[in-house]
């Protein structure tokens, strides 16, 4: 079982609609939690992060981490076709040299 | 600035042969990182750097090896290539200068390598 399990889709959305993706994960001990955006044929770019609990907030994206739960989710208001790309969550324990553990990513698509 | 750069952007190789793939970075990070990334297995790491002339092994380090020479510079490389590393290669670096710089990772457009 991986570290960082996340349903690789592909998911597909109309404009407009409110998107969640979803990571779930086995170490406790994770504290950092983040999520890259990679659009087709293009290395991965940071979207957002939280450390430890709760939400956080960009415009149109949050992030949520449950830790309760080993959940951490990002949701994506009014979804555009910009938007399509592959979704990755990533996490790290506390000063970890930036050592990352991503998940699988989950590739969405917002038809117009 | 050109952020973090690889080199070759394509390459086939044949069983048994070996290569390097370069990766430079000019934003003077200090931590600098290699993955691979193959279809349902997400981003892993291979071998990564906390600096100049370290280097440390990651997630899936058999079968390659790397060096940091210079800081800006972190190679990688394949002594005799197998099919199962035919991937797309990542290079990434950060900075070192406060705990979530270092998890905000800028990559580079990646090498992808076939191995017949």
């Amino acid at each position: 079982q991986k570290e960082v399990e996340q349903d690789p889709g592909p998911l597909s959305v109309p404009e407009g609609a409110i998107v969640s993706l979803n990571c779930t994960y086995s170490n406790s001990a994770f504290q950092y939690f983040m999520w890259y955006r990679q659009y087709s044929r293009k290395g991965p770019e940071l979207l957002m992060y939280t450390y430890s609990s709760g939400n956080k907030e960009d415009g149109r994206f949050t992030a949520q981490v449950d830790k309760s739960s080993k959940y951490i989710s990002l949701f994506i208001r009014d979804s555009q076709p910009s938007d399509s790309a592959t979704y990755l969550c990533a996490m790290s324990f506390y000063n970890q040299g930036g050592k990352l553990i991503f998940g699988q990513g989950t590739e969405l698509s917002v038809k117009p | 600035n050109a952020g973090v750069t690889q080199t070759p952007k394509f390459r086939v190789l044949k069983t048994g042969q070996s290569m390097t793939l370069l990766c430079a970075q000019d934003m003077n990070h200090e931590y600098m990182y290699w993955y691979r990334q193959d279809p349902g297995m997400g981003l892993r790491l291979i071998h990564y750097s906390v600096g100049e002339g370290t280097t440390a092994k990651g997630e899936v380090p058999d079968g390659y090896n790397v060096s940091r020479l210079k800081k800006q510079n972190f190679l990688l490389g394949l002594e005799s290539a197998a099919p199962s590393q035919t991937s797309v290669y990542f290079c990434a670096s950060s900075s070192d200068r406060g705990i979530v710089s270092s998890y905000e990772q800028y990559f580079g457009p990646g090498t992808r390598l076939t191995v017949t």
